[in-house]
């Protein structure tokens, strides 16, 4: 079975960063593509933005409330996905998951998620 | 960017009932829908796939349908173990998640 393992999360202050891990296992995490979705609390899902393989070139890509501050990158050799994050506000609060990003399945595995507070 | 629009926001129902949410995109997504799961606490599952293709392991009772713009998810006959909450994505470019749909208890 698949498995997607975040941490890294905390508390942060305003302005802060924060650097979020994604330990994969139990599949070829080399080919597949991967996401990162968030969910403030009480509220809904947010995809927050995606790297491809880097056989389908490894590029990325973000959601606008993201974009120029969250930086996703991935390390194939220790199958292991991240997301670095600046200019923290609090409004990117949130529990943050990973999950395999299949232009077939949609996202068809999920992390447990890691929690991010951004407070004074 | 495209939008997608689900209702009801809260639906509450029986033990037994035959429910249905929608989902709407704001532009032509072909069948690239997905239909997720929720439960508090809990990341979501994936449930349904391409509109209509249901995931290995989630019940006969659940089902999709749709293309372009309009899609429906049905639970037939409702379980105790359906009362959660439920997103439409669509990923024909990038991705968007629907607002989610709270299925209770009446």
């Amino acid at each position: 079975e698949v498995e997607l393992v975040e941490s890294g999360g905390g508390l942060v202050k305003p302005g802060g960063s924060l650097r979020l891990s994604c330990a994969a296992s139990r599949f070829t995490f080399t080919n597949a593509w991967m996401s990162w979705v968030r969910q403030a609390p009480g509220k809904g899902l947010e995809w927050v933005g995606r790297i491809k393989s880097k056989t389908d070139g490894g590029t990325t890509d973000y959601a606008a409330p993201v974009k120029g501050r969250f930086t996703i990158s991935r390390d194939d050799s220790k199958n292991t996905l991240y997301l670095q994050m600046h200019s923290l506000k609090t409004e990117d609060t949130a529990v943050y998951y990973c999950t395999t990003d299949s232009s077939y399945y949609g996202f068809d595995y999920w992390g447990q998620g890691t929690l991010v507070t951004v407070s004074s | 960017d495209i939008q997608m629009t689900q209702s009801p926001s809260t639906l509450s129902a029986s033990v037994g009932d035959r429910v249905t949410i929608t989902c709407r995109a704001s532009q032509s997504i072909s069948s690239w829908l997905a239909w997720y799961q929720q439960k508090p606490g809990k990341a979501p599952k994936l449930l349904i796939y391409k509109a209509s293709t249901l995931e290995s392991g989630v019940p006969s009772r659940f089902s999709g349908s749709g293309s372009g713009t309009e899609f429906t998810l049905t639970i037939s006959s409702l379980q105790p173990d359906d009362f959660a909450t439920y997103y439409c994505q669509q990923y024909n470019d990038y991705s968007t998640f629907g607002q989610g749909t709270k299925l209770d208890i009446k």
